[in-house]
């Protein structure tokens, strides 16, 4: 299958700072990127949708201006959590969708802790 | 809107066992489904993919059915091991393109 790279895998932040978590699609061109975040024993809940060369597309409830998602190239997404709270901590992870969509593949996703 | 039933939440059997885990959906119109395996505090691992137009699939001692009509899917382990102590998640996608919705998993825990 094909191989999405996310990066880092544990991360942990200082209350108030921004940290950007890449993923990246290695032998594909990922015409649309998602990002989920989990919540411990939860499951995994979609935040955005993002398409290259468009702005990302949010779920209700999460705040677009705290969760920033660039997808500049049909290769690499990112998303940076602005001003970073504890309550922010959690496990994010991305997934790539190729031409074709014939199935979803995913990062090994970031632990985000923030103290 | 969609949304993903997975019962039981827990389950613990002991090894050598055949088991069933299940998943149910909302809305039968679905692009296709996924079930996917969660270590603790790792990503996913995708197990099996089923097109809205296929009835089963398989994969060693996995096989997972679809049955759309009743937004219904199942998870059939053949022969469980401690090996296959995890979380296991089904997900549903709509339309292509758009994203998989997930139910919260049945955490597994095989005994030796």
């Amino acid at each position: 299958g094909a191989v999405v790279s996310q990066h880092p895998s544990r991360v942990i932040c200082k209350s108030g700072t921004s940290v950007k978590i890449e993923c990246r699609s290695l032998d594909f061109q990922a015409t649309t990127m998602f990002w989920y975040r989990q919540f411990p024993k939860q499951s995994l809940m979609l935040m955005a949708t993002s398409n290259e060369g468009s702005k990302a597309t949010y779920e209700q409830g999460v705040e677009k201006d705290k969760f920033l998602i660039n997808h500049a190239s049909l290769t690499l997404s990112t998303l940076t959590v602005t001003s970073a709270h504890p309550e922010d901590s959690s496990f994010y992870i991305c997934s790539a969708l190729g031409q074709g969509d014939t199935e979803a593949f995913f990062g090994q996703g970031t632990r985000l802790t923030v103290v | 809107k969609q949304e993903v039933t997975q019962i039981p939440a827990a389950l613990s059997v002991p090894e050598g066992e055949n088991l069933v885990l299940n998943c149910s959906f909302t809305d039968s119109a679905i692009y296709n489904l996924q079930w996917f395996r969660q270590d603790p505090g790792k990503g996913l691992t995708s197990l099996l993919l089923i097109q809205s137009s296929q009835r089963e699939q398989t994969s060693g001692r996995l096989n997972a059915s679809l049955d759309k009509s009743s937004g219904r899917s199942t998870l059939y382990i053949a022969a469980s091991q401690p090996g296959d102590s995890a979380t296991y998640l089904c997900a549903v996608k709509g339309q292509a393109g758009t994203a998989l919705i997930f139910g919260k998993g049945t955490t597994l825990s095989v005994s030796s």
